[in-house]
Formats: C-alpha cells, structure tokens, sequence
C-alpha cells in the first residue's frame, strides 16, 4: 500500500526559530493535507492543498505541495510556544470510490524552548 | 473543533466486557471514518462508511463492530478487547464527491485502556 515519510521525526527548537518539515510518498496524490494534533485533542486541519505547485499559506505556516505531487512540505516561521504539538501530513486521492481515505505520515513532534 | 463529537472522552475496561464508543458529526458531512492511534504509530484507518454504508473494513478483527444508524452518527461496537486494542480512536468526517473530496475533520478521540 501507499505509504508516507515524514521527516524529521522530532524537533527541538527556540522560540522565534523558523520550522520546516517534510512529506514524501512512493505514489502520487491529489491533495496533500496538513494537521496538528496537541495532546488530549484530536487532529485539526491546518493547510489543504489541492494543485500540483500550488503554495497556501495560513498565518506563519506555509506548505507547498509537490510538483511531482509525491511530496509536500511544511513551514513555520517565528516560532512560538503555542506551536508545540505533533504535526502530520496527508495524502488523499480524488474521486469518489476513494471515499475521501487519507494516508498518514509517521508525524513531527515539535518542541518550542522559550 | 466542536463540528466532530466523540464520547467517551476515556474509556476503562476489562478484556470480558462489552462497550461502545458514539461519534456524532454536526456538518453536514456523508463520510465518516474509524481511525485508531497508537504511540509511535500512523493513524490506522479501520472502517469508512459512505452514505451510511461500510465501504472500507481495513482487516480489522470481529471484536471491533462498527455501526452507522444515519449519517450523522457513527458507533463502534467493543468486546472481548485486547491489551493491543489500547489506543486513542479518532473518528473522522468529511464530504465525498465524485470528483474531489475534501479534508477530513476530526473529533477529539476516545482514551480506551484495556486492563
């Protein structure tokens, strides 16, 4: 089956850092999705991507999906505490017998040192 | 979020009893999903149900029972678990289309702790 790298597995950084984390696949995808997961809560939707090329930015986060569309990546800039949490991309393919499945990468757990 | 509602928040129970986990979705959606998430691991898909029908049964065993009485409600069935079966279990919806699907929204989970 499909399945995704996401890298790095865990990142310790300052307050103020910018953040840049990444998705690869062995196939291709539609649309590429980002979540983040704070503890005790489920995974909340933070960029969605639906265009080979396409950058979206939402706040300080900014994530591009592939050209290739077999990758996506993540970025934050000025970091603060708040950031912290588990961040997980996603792959999903169009279409309707696909019943809207998504595949998940292993996560980022982020570290925000004030 | 509060668009995806999952109950119980925390769950405890023995290998011999039987409990159910309830999901209701407040957006309109007609997909919902079972997902279980454990340390260290991907989120695992186990079913997806589609216009209240199960389109999706990710080899998961038979004490794992999922039920969708309406497209609004999704309930998962527990018995005679197992001490692997302990996990968070997140519950998912989104809008299916023919021809693109948009981003799953998520509920909080169940905590489920097998003694």
């Amino acid at each position: 089956g499909q399945q995704l790298n996401q890298s790095p597995q865990s990142m310790f950084i300052q307050e103020g850092e910018d953040v840049s984390m990444n998705c690869t696949s062995s196939s291709i995808f539609n649309t590429w999705l980002w979540y983040k997961q704070d503890p005790g809560e489920g995974p909340v939707l933070l960029i969605a991507l639906y265009k080979a090329g396409e950058l979206t930015s939402n706040g300080r986060l900014t994530a591009q999906f592939g050209i290739t569309r077999k990758d996506s990546f993540l970025n934050i800039s000025a970091s603060i505490p708040s950031d912290v949490g588990i961040y997980f991309c996603a792959g999903q393919l169009a279409g309707g017998t696909s019943y809207g499945k998504l595949t998940f990468g292993q996560g980022t757990i982020l570290t925000v040192h004030p | 979020e509060t668009g995806v509602t999952q109950t119980p928040r925390h769950l405890v129970m023995g290998m011999t009893n039987k409990k159910s986990l309830k999901c209701e979705q407040h957006l309109g959606h007609n997909a919902m999903y079972w997902y279980k998430q454990s340390a260290k691991k991907p989120l695992e898909l186990m079913f997806v149900y589609s216009l209240e029908e199960r389109v999706e049964n990710n080899s998961v065993p038979s004490r794992f029972s999922p039920e969708c009485p309406n497209s609004s409600h999704l309930f998962l069935h527990l018995h005679t678990l197992q001490p692997e079966d302990s996990a968070l279990y997140l519950c998912a919806s989104s809008q299916v289309q023919s021809r693109s699907n948009q981003p799953q929204h998520f509920g909080d989970g169940t905590r489920l702790s097998i003694l």
